[in-house]
């Protein structure tokens, strides 16, 4: 069955250093999303991403985040200057159409970031 | 920003029991959805819920959307060790390529 991949699967870095975390949605899906999960909290989103532009970001995306979509199959989170607080789990998620509906999101097995 | 609220925070039940867990929001929600998260992993679809009423079965697992749209629930009958994990409801407020927003979680733990 066709999954959602990212790497890697745990991120240690220096806080200000700037990291890319990478996604490969599944092969035909259309959008594309970010969810980020701090240690024992709920699961929040980020940003979504369609036709190659942010569809919606939440507030938490702020002007250190990014996402490019760099090729046919891979889907990147840039963060440009780490902060202690951005320490968590990164989920990318995809979905696709299905008829005239959007499909449910299918979800990654995380990378864990820990900013020291 | 619009919040759910899901009750229990965590759950203590023996092996076989049925369990019931559920959702509330101040939003209506055009899709219900019910995820499971092992540890160190991320979440997975259990259910999707699309329509106010709908009551959904997948195995074991039974969930409804409540007619108001604001509420939800999910049912695990007979439960067994491999249940045991961290169960989130998630509500989409447009379409299905819209954000999802969870709630927080309920933690479930199966005594022996």
């Amino acid at each position: 069955e066709p999954e959602v991949t990212q790497t890697p699967s745990h991120q240690v870095t220096q806080m200000g250093q700037e990291v890319i975390l990478r996604c490969v949605p599944i092969s035909n899906h259309l959008y594309f999303y970010w969810y980020r999960q701090i240690l024992g909290q709920k699961v929040e989103f980020l940003v979504s991403f369609y036709n190659n532009e942010i569809s919606e970001k939440s507030e938490i995306f702020d002007d250190q985040f990014s996402v490019e979509r760099p090729d046919g199959s891979n889907f990147t989170l840039k963060i440009r200057s780490t902060k202690l607080e951005d320490s968590a789990m990164y989920f990318c998620a995809s979905s696709t159409l299905s008829g005239t509906y959007t499909d449910t999101q299918y979800f990654g097995p995380g990378t864990r970031l820990t900013v020291l | 920003g619009q919040q759910l609220n899901q009750s229990p925070q965590s759950m203590f039940i023996q092996e076989g029991e049925d369990v019931s867990m559920n959702c509330t929001s101040s939003s209506i929600f055009n899709t219900w959805l019910w995820y499971k998260q092992d540890p160190g992993e991320g979440p997975v679809l259990l259910i999707a819920l699309y329509k106010a009423g709908e009551l959904t079965s997948n195995g074991r697992l039974t969930a409804q959307f409540g007619i108001t749209r604001k509420d939800s629930f999910l049912n695990i009958s007979a439960s067994i060790p491999s249940d045991v994990g961290i169960y989130f409801c998630a509500g989409q407020l447009s379409g299905r390529d819209d954000k999802i927003i969870f709630g927080k979680g309920t933690r479930l733990h199966i005594l022996p």
